[in-house]
């Protein structure tokens, strides 16, 4: 079976400030880790992935994830936030094989202050 | 491409009653997947179907039911309704080795 932690439920930081967001797993077999974002009132957007390769996966809007399998988390980082990242951001996780359902965290509130 | 489209956005039931929700999965996919998210929580897996077949289930009673049609659309069923029913349901499609899910806007139900 797969859990998913996400530590903190809400972070509060000012425009242009660094943020993380803390998520830890585990699961009894090899996974797969996404974070994804959703804004009020829509569904789940792909934020990145690590499937393999680096541990460092980076996105097209400047965050960044790194797998660290020792300590078993998948940390999201911005170097500097905008007030367009205000948003819910979820931690998921998926086996390597066999379904590849995904289980998910709490969730974590981002919000940007101007 | 189309992406995922869920139907409808919002919808009211009383508690009792039966309801049914749709989703069109993205060109491509083959496999079909529901969620279910309570107010402050994250997504749970409710079943999967593949080629009409579920093909996975989380821990959800029977009284939630899905089918999947040959374009790959799918409709999730439940029977029944409770409060606690109330949610946002998404749906999400993906090709079934694929590790990548694309999700729908969700549909919020409320169940009074």
């Amino acid at each position: 079976a797969q859990s998913v932690t996400q530590l903190d439920s809400q972070v509060p930081v000012f425009e242009e400030a660094p943020v993380e967001l803390r998520c830890n797993y585990s699961s009894s077999v090899s996974v797969y880790l996404f974070w994804y974002v959703q804004y009020p009132n829509q569904g789940l957007q792909l934020l990145l992935k690590y499937l393999s390769g680096s541990t460092l996966v980076e996105s097209i809007n400047g965050f960044e994830a790194e797998f660290n399998k020792s300590q078993t988390s998948f940390h999201l980082r911005k170097p500097s936030v905008h007030i367009s990242d205000t948003a819910e951001y979820f931690c998921a996780v998926s086996q390597r094989t066999g379904a590849n359902n995904l289980f998910f965290g709490t969730g974590t509130r981002l919000t940007v202050i101007p | 491409e189309t992406g995922v489209t869920q139907s409808p956005t919002h919808l009211i039931k009383t508690r009792g009653q039966q309801v049914t929700l749709r989703c069109s999965s993205q060109s491509g996919h083959n496999t079909v997947s529901w969620y279910q998210q309570a107010l402050g929580q994250g997504p749970q897996f409710i079943f999967q179907y593949y080629r009409e077949e579920e093909n996975g289930r989380g821990n959800f009673p029977p009284r939630f039911s899905g089918l999947q049609f040959p374009n790959y659309s799918s409709e999730l069923n439940v029977n029944a309704l409770e409060l606690d029913d109330s949610a946002l349901y998404l749906c999400a499609s993906s090709q079934l080795q694929g590790r990548e899910a694309f999700f729908g806007q969700g549909t919020r139900l409320t169940v009074v």
